[in-house]
């Protein structure tokens, strides 16, 4: 099946540092990729969408000059959290877009915790 | 505005008994509705996904149906096991979009 990889899988950092997170789809070509974030014992929700060679579109309430996504490969997809503050400490998962519109598949999640 | 909620919030069963989680929606306009598991720390494993077009899916213990004109889905679990124990999340598909509830935290016991 379709695998998605994300690094780091933890990473701790100081408040006003940037952290960047990846996404990887290991065995197949995604065209779209989803960023999501998860509170504690909250649903998963969306941040943004990002497809391969152009801006990622961002849902409402996201900053988006705070959280930068490039999607410059058909495999790879990238969130930088800028000037990280503790507010900002959330799991945060990725997902690749298969060949079907009902079809994502998920990575296992980067837990960031500022500190 | 599309939401989804999930209920209970949590869930703690002796091993063995056959269990109903229930997952309902706002927006009855859905494309598919999908159900996952997510373990502590963890990304998410599909269970099963219902097309708007049908009404129930199965896998081995599980089974969840779909109601798109009351706005509801349940996921039933039979003969439940300690390793059940989980977050169990529903999300509906609008497009290519999934919104999702936040999940019902279920514990098994021995």
């Amino acid at each position: 099946g379709a695998v998605v990889s994300q690094h780091p899988s933890r990473v701790i950092c100081k408040s006003g540092t940037s952290v960047k997170i990846e996404c990887r789809s290991l065995d197949f070509q995604a065209t779209t990729m989803f960023w999501y974030r998860q509170f504690p014992k909250q649903s998963l929700m969306l941040m943004a969408t990002s497809n391969e060679g152009s801006k990622a579109t961002y849902e409402q309430g996201v900053e988006k000059d705070k959280f930068l996504i490039n999607h410059a490969s058909l495999t790879l997809s990238t969130l930088t959290v800028t000037s990280a503050h503790p507010e900002d400490s959330s799991f945060y998962i990725c997902s690749a877009g298969g060949t079907g519109a009902d079809t994502q598949y998920f990575g296992p999640g980067t837990r960031l915790t500022v500190l | 505005k599309q939401e989804v909620t999930q209920i209970p919030a949590a869930l703690s069963v002796p091993e063995g008994e056959n269990l109903v989680l229930n997952c309902s929606f706002t927006d009855s306009a859905i494309y598919n509705l999908q159900w996952f598991r997510q373990d502590p720390g963890k990304g998410l494993t599909s269970l099963l996904l219902i097309q708007s077009s049908q009404r129930e899916q199965t896998s081995g213990r599980l089974n969840a149906s779909l109601d798109k004109s009351s706005g509801r889905s349940t996921l039933y679990i039979a003969a439940s096991q300690p390793g059940d124990s989980a977050t169990y999340l529903c999300a509906v598909w609008y497009g290519n979009k999934l919104v999702f509830g936040a999940g019902t935290i279920l514990r098994v016991k021995s």
